[in-house]
């Protein structure tokens, strides 16, 4: 067990909807990530938030969004989804903005359909 | 930009013989280097970590990697592989250089063992 907690660890929904995902970090961690796992794209990274304020973007759509709240958990949004964005979600928590060893949840399940 | 590459996408290998998994990258300024592995229905989980020092790293499981500069690999190594090491494996780098956590990640190798 990392110590990272993702809700809901599956989730299946229509075309056009919206969905959030949530990430707990391991405690005392600052720092979440977001990575999509999707068997034709691999490991991408989406977003990274520090400390509550976005540190760097990755390949994240438009369409997605995410935000860090103070108690340090992290939301993220995906909106007018599409069948494509059927994929693993993770999260990842780090304990500074440098990440020299990240740690994963257990990843949410997304199917669009 | 940072890119890394495991140019096997499986591994096959009989339980007690060794398992050797490759991995070449390529950074600007000087690398982190990382092995996850992923079981199956499962999140990734951190192996061992190369940041200086010794280029021989001692990971979890009786795992290691051999950083190799001149040949920039960080190859996963284990001496007598076990069925219950099949899974995923990913090798990932980040730049000394970058000031924030940035990992790339390659595409992943499956090993399987065999009884």
């Amino acid at each position: 067990d990392s110590g990272v907690t993702q809700t809901p660890k599956h989730l299946i929904t229509a075309t056009g909807q919206r969905v959030t995902l949530r990430c707990s970090p391991r405690s005392g961690d600052l720092s979440v990530y977001w990575y999509q796992q999707s068997l034709d794209q691999g490991l991408q990274f989406l977003i990274q938030y520090y400390n509550g304020e976005e540190r760097a973007k990755g390949n994240i759509l438009e369409r997605f969004s995410a935000q860090q709240f103070p108690d340090l958990h992290s939301e993220l949004n995906l909106s007018s989804l599409e069948l494509g964005d059927s994929a693993l979600y993770f999260c990842a928590s780090s304990v500074d903005a440098l990440g020299n060893t990240i740690y994963f949840g257990e990843g949410s399940w997304l199917t669009v359909v | 930009a940072q890119s890394v590459a495991q140019p096997e996408d499986q591994v096959n290998v009989a339980e007690g013989n060794p398992l050797t998994v490759k991995c070449t990258y390529s950074v600007s300024g000087n690398p982190y280097l990382f092995w996850y592995v992923q079981y199956p229905n499962r999140g990734l989980q951190f192996l061992l970590k190369y940041i200086t020092g010794d280029n021989l790293v001692k990971g979890s499981y009786g795992f290691e990697a051999e950083f190799n500069k001149s040949q920039t690999s960080f190859h996963l190594k284990k001496p007598s592989a076990l069925v219950s090491d099949s899974a995923l494996y990913f090798c990932a780098v980040r730049s000394t250089t970058d000031s924030w956590g940035k990992f790339q990640f390659g595409a992943g190798t499956q090993v399987v063992v065999t009884p």
